[in-house]
This record gives structure tokens, C-alpha cells and sequence, in this order.
């Protein structure tokens, strides 16, 4: 089965302090690796999807990395617009037509 | 370019009562997806449909069912409503299959917030 696993469950940080989120996957036969964000009541927003081991993509303040186990989403200098709950999931591809998601991390950036 | 839209957005009912919810994806989008998100399990896929054809289907209850109709909009359908069935059920679409190809991206709309009492 399918497990996709966020670290940490929350994030606390000041305004310019960067930091890095963890999302850890064991999964066969990875076809691609999604990042949202989502804020309180509303659905999640699509962000990246990394689908080889090696990738970049980079947006805004945000840059999302993908190994052959994990992706790790940078927020550079980060403000307080960036605070939300970042979702990472998997998607197996061919047949699977669905995505298995972790429980998210929950960024608050204070001012 | 509208995003996806769902109805209604929110929405209270009784144990017992069944309820219908509706999603129209972005212009185009022929894949349509369903998830359900709670504070206890966060978000889980419900079912996929594609040209009007389910493809995949979560681990719920027969209680829970969907379709999608010719212009890709889709309803789902929940029976015999539980407490443990509220949640916010959010629709996503995409373009293509959403097969794992490169740019196969998936979009959520805003989710019905359902509450039953």
C-alpha cells in the first residue's frame, strides 16, 4: 500500500527564516510526485508536480526537489501570505487514476 | 478560465437523508475526480471517472456513488447519511487521463462542506 508521509506537522516561522518540508514516500512504480497548498475552507491549489528523481521547480518563494524516496519543498525567506497547509501526494499512474496523499504541514510565518 | 466549480458549498443534513453534490470541471477537462477530507484521515479518494466511465473507486461504503454525464460534469451521491459522513468532498479535474503523463496535472474546486446533524 500506498504511504506518503509529511514531516513536520507543523512549521512556526519568523518572516525571512527559511525552511524545508519533508514529504517521504514509499510507493511502486512512482509516476509523479504533486505539491499543493491549502488554505483554511478552501480546496488545495495546485503548486508542482515532479516526476523524476533529480527534478527542480521552482515558484515564487517556493522550490520543490524530488528523490528517489522523498521531496522537499524550500520556502525561502517566506511571508506571511506563505502560511497554509502544504499537502504533498503520489500518483502511481497507469491504471491508478488517483492520488494518495499525506496528512499535511501546517506553515504559520509570523510578521 | 473558470476553475473547477462545485454545489452547493455548503450544505447541513440529518442522519439518514441523502444528499447529491455537484462539480462542473475546467472547460475541456474530461477527467474527474472525488475526495473526501476530515481532520482524522485527511484527504481520500472516493472515485475517479473518465468519459463517463468510473475507473477507480476508493474504500468506502456502497453508500457513497457518482457519475458523470456527457459533458463531464459529475454529481456524487451519498445515501443514508452517517455523522462520520461529514467532511469537505472536493472535486479535481484534468485534462487528460490522469494517467502519470508529464503535465497531467490535477486541479481541486473550492469542496461542498457537508454537515450532518
Amino acid at each position: 500500500e500506498d504511504q506518503v508521509t509529511q514531516s513536520p506537522e507543523a512549521l512556526r516561522l519568523q518572516e525571512g527564516e527559511s525552511s524545508s518540508l519533508n514529504c517521504s514516500y514509499t510507493v511502486s512504480g512512482l509516476r509523479g510526485l504533486f505539491w499543493y497548498r491549502q488554505d483554511p475552507g478552501k480546496g488545495p491549489e495546485f503548486l508542482f508536480t515532479l516526476y523524476s528523481a533529480g527534478e527542480e521547480k521552482e515558484k515564487e518563494r517556493l522550490k520543490a526537489t524530488l528523490t528517489k524516496k522523498e521531496s522537499f519543498l524550500h520556502i525561502t525567506a517566506p511571508k506571511p501570505e506563505d502560511s497554509a497547509t502544504y499537502l504533498c501526494a503520489v500518483h502511481r499512474g497507469l491504471g491508478d487514476y488517483k492520488l494518495s496523499f499525506g496528512a499535511g504541514t501546517t506553515v504559520t510565518v509570523r510578521a | 478560465k473558470a476553475g473547477v466549480t462545485q454545489t452547493p458549498r455548503y450544505l447541513i443534513k440529518t442522519r439518514g437523508q441523502q444528499v447529491t453534490l455537484s462539480c462542473s470541471p475546467i472547460s475541456g477537462h474530461r477527467s474527474v475526480s472525488w475526495y473526501q477530507q476530515t481532520p482524522g484521515q485527511g484527504l481520500q479518494f472516493l472515485f475517479e471517472y473518465f468519459s463517463e466511465t468510473q475507473r477507480n473507486k476508493g474504500n468506502f461504503p456502497g453508500r457513497f456513488s457518482g457519475r458523470q454525464f456527457s459533458n463531464s460534469r459529475s454529481e456524487m451521491n451519498v445515501s443514508t447519511l452517517e455523522l462520520g459522513d461529514s467532511a469537505l468532498y472536493l472535486c479535481a479535474s484534468s485534462l487528460g487521463p490522469f494517467n502519470g503523463r508529464a503535465n497531467d496535472e490535477q486541479f481541486f474546486g473550492p469542496g461542498t462542506r457537508l454537515t450532518v446533524l
